[in-house]
Parts: structure tokens; sequence; C-alpha cells
């Protein structure tokens, strides 16, 4: 089952900082991040494990809640080159057999202005 | 390495035509995931292999989906016959394992079905 995201699209000016969410209705092993820019594939970010860690990776950091199957990127001080669209993908904790794969969100759109 | 290398970078073919999409994953890398990309519903994985063996098949959208993985660094997501609604980016990713690691994305085959 697909994870929650939200905001759905963010604007925002240089500088400036953003939050965005997702959840599962599923307890899960790992939150990956990955941002994707126009035409290009998706380029990993970070992984956070069970376990309730923050991760930082310069001004992007991400939390993990397992207990809330929630996981929160943290962008601070924008900068231009932050614009795209931000997706998480899920890892469930439990599944019959073996894994199920890397399950993404619908993603967050996020715009930079000057 | 190179990467994942996706063939071909774009496709347009007729409604009812058969099409074949290709992928080589990184050397050493024992999954591969092939995903489908549209605006309506973001990122699905379709179905991921294990050491060339497909795990998880649920994503494939109809029977005119198949994928094969003949050996460690090549596999094909075949749609037989090719439809309008197909028409999507197809990803293909792998990883070293299937839990809480970086799936590293090819650049994807945009498919456009007139």
């Amino acid at each position: 089952q697909q994870p929650v995201q939200s905001p759905q699209a963010v604007i925002l000016r240089e500088g400036e900082d953003a939050v965005i969410n997702c959840s599962s209705s599923k307890a899960l092993y790992s939150v990956h991040w990955y941002r994707q820019k126009h035409g290009e594939a998706p380029v990993f970010l970070m992984i956070l494990l069970k376990g309730g860690e923050q991760k930082g990776h310069e001004k992007i950091s991400a939390s993990f809640n397992e207990k809330k199957q929630q996981s929160s990127l943290y962008l601070t001080a924008s900068q231009l080159s932050y614009s795209g669209t931000y997706f998480c993908g899920t890892e469930n904790e439990y599944s019959g057999g073996g894994a199920d794969g890397l399950t993404f969100g619908k993603g967050t759109h996020l715009i930079i202005q000057p | 390495d190179a990467g994942v290398i996706q063939s071909p970078r774009h496709e347009v073919t007729e409604m009812g035509q058969e099409v074949t999409l290709r992928c080589k994953p990184i050397s050493g890398h024992d999954y591969l995931f092939w995903y489908r990309q549209t605006m309506m519903r973001g990122l699905e994985l379709l179905i991921y292999f294990n050491n060339n063996v497909p795990i998880d098949d649920s994503g494939m959208p109809e029977d005119r989906f198949s994928a094969k993985m003949p050996n460690a660094s090549f596999s094909t997501l075949k749609i037989q016959p090719s439809e309008p609604r197909d028409s999507a980016v197809y990803f293909c990713a792998s990883s070293l394992t299937n839990r809480g690691t970086e799936a590293f994305f090819g650049q994807g085959t945009r498919l456009t079905v007139v």
C-alpha cells in the first residue's frame, strides 16, 4: 500500500524552510527519501531505519518515528537547487515470504523561487 | 560502474504493437526493480527480481505485461499488445539487497503509445 505524502506541493522563497511528511498504514522497516528533477531519474537522498533515528545531509535532514509509522524530511535555508519532486519510499516491517520491495508515495512538488 | 542502463530512452509505438524495454543493472546488485511512473499514480512498483528470479509481480497491471531476467546483467519488460494507457515513464532500479539499501535508478524509458 502506497505511503501518503503531504503536502502535495510547496512554493518557497530561497532561504525559507520546508517540511515534507510521509505516513504509512503499515509497520515500517525503513523509509527512503529521493528527489527527482523534471525529466530525470529519482536520486537517493537518505535511508532511515527503524529505531527513531534522524539523519542529516547538508541542509536536508529527516526523522523516522516507527511507532507512528511516519517520517518527515526537513529542508532548511532552501536553495534553488532543491527544487524538484520529493518521494518517500517505504519498506514494510512484515511481509509474507520476503520483502515487498520499495513502495513510493505520490511525491511532493517543491518549487523554490529566487 | 556506469550505473543502471536502460534502453531505449524514448519509444513511440502504435497501439497493438509489442514493446520491449531493456535494463542492465549495476554489476553485483542482487535485486532489480521495474517501476512505472505516471502523473496520476506516481511511481508504481511493477515487479522485482532477486538473483534473476521474479519475487513479486503483484504490481504488473495485466497479462499484457511480462518481465524476464535471463541473467544477472539483463532484464526486459515486455508489453504485448500495447495500449495508449500504457504510456508512461518506465524505470529500472537495482540494489545490493532488498532491505535498507539504496536503490539506483536508470534514466528511464519514456513510452508513448498512439
